[in-house]
This record gives C-alpha cells, sequence and structure tokens, in this order.
C-alpha cells in the first residue's frame, strides 16, 4: 500500500469523448505530479503541482488539462485524444517540491480508440 | 538535455546475481534512483545514492556509480522470483524538482 490511489484503474475512451483521471494521496504530502508511461519510453513528467499550484507544465497538449483543487487531490481531465495518448498514465507525489522520493499510485490505463 | 538511458531487457537465472546499467548526461545530477515497477503497480523507490557516493549496499542490493562515466549499476544478489519486474533508473539534480527517468529495464528470472 503506498497510499496514493488512482481510479479508475482501466479507461477506454473514444477520441470525442471526455473522461477525467483521479488521484488522492493519504500521505500528507504537498507536491503531486502526473506522469505517461508509454511502452519502451522514458516516464515522461508531465504536470507538477506544489501547494496546489502548478509550477511545471512539460509542454504537454492542452487536450490534457490538469486540476489540483487542495494538495491531496489531482486530477487529469482528458478531451478529444488520439490514439497515441493510449497509455498508463501515472500519478506521484512526495513531501514537498524538492523531496527526492516519490510515492507513486498504480497507474491508469488508457486505451483510446 | 538530461538523458537516461538503459537497456530494456535482462533475463538471468534463479539464484544469479543480475546487474543491471544504466548512464546518464547530466553531470550536475545529484541524486542517482533505482525504482521497482511490479505487474499492475506504480513505481516504488527502491534505492538511491548521491553523487559523492561510489556504492550503497542495503542487503541484496549494490549500487555503483561512476560518477567520471556517468555509470550506475544496480547488483540484485540472488535473484528470486520476486525480483521480476522493470527497474527504472532515474536522475535529478540537487533541488531534486524534476526527476528524469530511463526506459526501464525489464528482469525476467528463469528457473
Amino acid at each position: 500500500e503506498t497510499g496514493v490511489t488512482q481510479t479508475p484503474r482501466h479507461l477506454v475512451m473514444g477520441m470525442t469523448n471526455k473522461k477525467s483521471l483521479k488521484c488522492e494521496q493519504h500521505l500528507g504530502h504537498n507536491a503531486m505530479y502526473w506522469y505517461k508511461q508509454s511502452a519502451k519510453k522514458p516516464l515522461e513528467l508531465m504536470f507538477v503541482y506544489s501547494l496546489e499550484e502548478r509550477v511545471e507544465n512539460n509542454s504537454v497538449p492542452s487536450r490534457f488539462s490538469p486540476e489540483c483543487p487542495n494538495s491531496s487531490h489531482l486530477f487529469l481531465h482528458l478531451h478529444t485524444l488520439q490514439p497515441e495518448d493510449s497509455a498508463l498514465y501515472l500519478c506521484a507525489s512526495s513531501q514537498d517540491i524538492g523531496s527526492y522520493e516519490q510515492y507513486f499510485g498504480p497507474g491508469t490505463r488508457l486505451t483510446v480508440t | 538535455g538530461e538523458d537516461v538511458e538503459q537497456s530494456l531487457f535482462l533475463s538471468v537465472r534463479e539464484g544469479d546475481s543480475s546487474v543491471i546499467n544504466c548512464t546518464y548526461t547530466d553531470s550536475s545530477s545529484t541524486y542517482l534512483y533505482w525504482y521497482k515497477q511490479e505487474p499492475g503497480a506504480g513505481l516504488q523507490l527502491l534505492t538511491y545514492i548521491f553523487s559523492n557516493m561510489d556504492m550503497k549496499q542495503d542487503q541484496r542490493l549494490t549500487v555503483l556509480l561512476n560518477k567520471k562515466d556517468k555509470h550506475l549499476s544496480l547488483r540484485i544478489a540472488d535473484t528470486q522470483t520476486g525480483d521480476s519486474a522493470i527497474y527504472f533508473c532515474a536522475e535529478s539534480n540537487s533541488s531534486a524538482s524534476k526527476i528524469i527517468f530511463g526506459s526501464g529495464t525489464r528482469l525476467s528470472i528463469r528457473p
């Protein structure tokens, strides 16, 4: 049990759908992250939030829209995705933005048809 | 830019040692990490090493760092079936605000 949960665990959506991924951390951490994991590619950092404020956006297309309503919850809103966006989306948290240990959730396996 | 490279696959016999290698390009790397990802799970920090260290040992795990060659390795002694996973090498600078991950090495164990 890592203390970071993600829902749903699996999601299949069409290119015209709108869906949201949810992440929740029960560790009292102040920083949260979204990563994209594609097969045979390095883990890609998408967004970083510190105390509910976005501090990094790694040139992610606008069809991905993050939201951090409080330090325990992080959402990734999806709309008009492309098949190449199919991947495992991982959420992570750390005590603070400069903490070297990040705790990961199990991920949401997204398939875009 | 920063880059972390590692081979995609490694197969070892149960009971043998596994050595997973990684190279990185950022000379200002301060922290170097090994994360483990088991099937259906997120990444879990296995161990880390500061750039001013050459070696770190923790039970069956030994991390070696050659800072001059920017080479990091993870040795798992007496590899067990439970060690089957993807192992990610990663690095960050002193602020640790951004961790750069490799593609992961899938370790498979054969009987």
